[in-house]
């Protein structure tokens, strides 16, 4: 088992374009959650996905989106970058029923330029 | 809403000395607090829960509700324990919220 993986590993866009990251969860996990991390901070929650629905949401504008497929895997979607959002965007999965213990990827560097 | 603060952005110590890393939440539910640590170039990774109250590389924590702290200690620091370490919190509903992490050296 990969774990948790993530694509791309790096990503440079520019402002007011939209970007597309992946993740793929831990085998046998039901649950993603997606971060954004800037520098020198800990980990900001974007949202988290079970059973394709999102479940939860931290305080993120609507640009941000996600998605979960039947297969668990997920996508988060930015829309009209701007330069605030270069940061690592880490996603985690874990299992619902497993008391939530997270499994993390090894992120995704987005730099808007 | 919840918070977790991690008041120590740096902390040395010397190999065999005993470390404390301080983590403070608030949240008015009944909380479910981790700490984390991510080690040069590699993901980060669960260190321990409070539920499980276990010892992991020979670290504990102890969940202080009167005081919400959640600090994290080790009697005898090793250079391998050198590593950002983040406190969080989970919500039943589902949110984790993580405090800024503190960088852990451990001198020889």
């Amino acid at each position: 088992d990969a774990g948790v993986t993530q694509s791309p590993t790096h990503l440079i866009k520019t402002r007011g374009q939209q970007v597309t990251l992946r993740c793929s969860p831990k085998s046998g996990h039901d649950t993603v959650s997606w971060y954004q991390q800037a520098l020198g901070q800990g980990p900001q929650f974007i949202f988290q996905y079970y059973e394709e629905e999102e479940r939860q949401r931290g305080n993120f504008p609507d640009r941000f989106s996600g998605h979960q497929f039947p297969n668990y895997s997920s996508e988060l979607n930015v829309n009209a970058l701007l330069l605030g959002d270069s940061a690592l965007y880490l996603c985690a999965s874990s299992l619902l029923q497993g008391g939530e213990t997270q499994y993390f990827g090894p992120g995704t560097r987005l730099l808007v330029l | 809403a919840q918070r977790v603060t991690q008041p120590e952005k740096l902390l040395s110590v010397f190999k065999g000395a005993p470390v404390e890393l301080k983590c403070n939440y608030s949240y008015s539910g009944s909380p479910e607090l981790f700490w984390y640590v991510q080690y040069s170039r590699q993901r980060l990774q669960l260190l321990l829960r409070h539920i499980s109250r276990e010892s992991i590389k020979g670290f504990t924590a102890d969940l202080n509700k009167g005081e919400t702290s959640f600090h994290l200690k080790k009697p005898f620091a090793q250079e391998e324990d050198s590593a950002m370490y983040y406190c969080a919190l989970n919500t039943n509903a589902g949110k984790s919220t993580f405090g800024d992490g503190t960088t852990l050296t451990v001198k020889p």
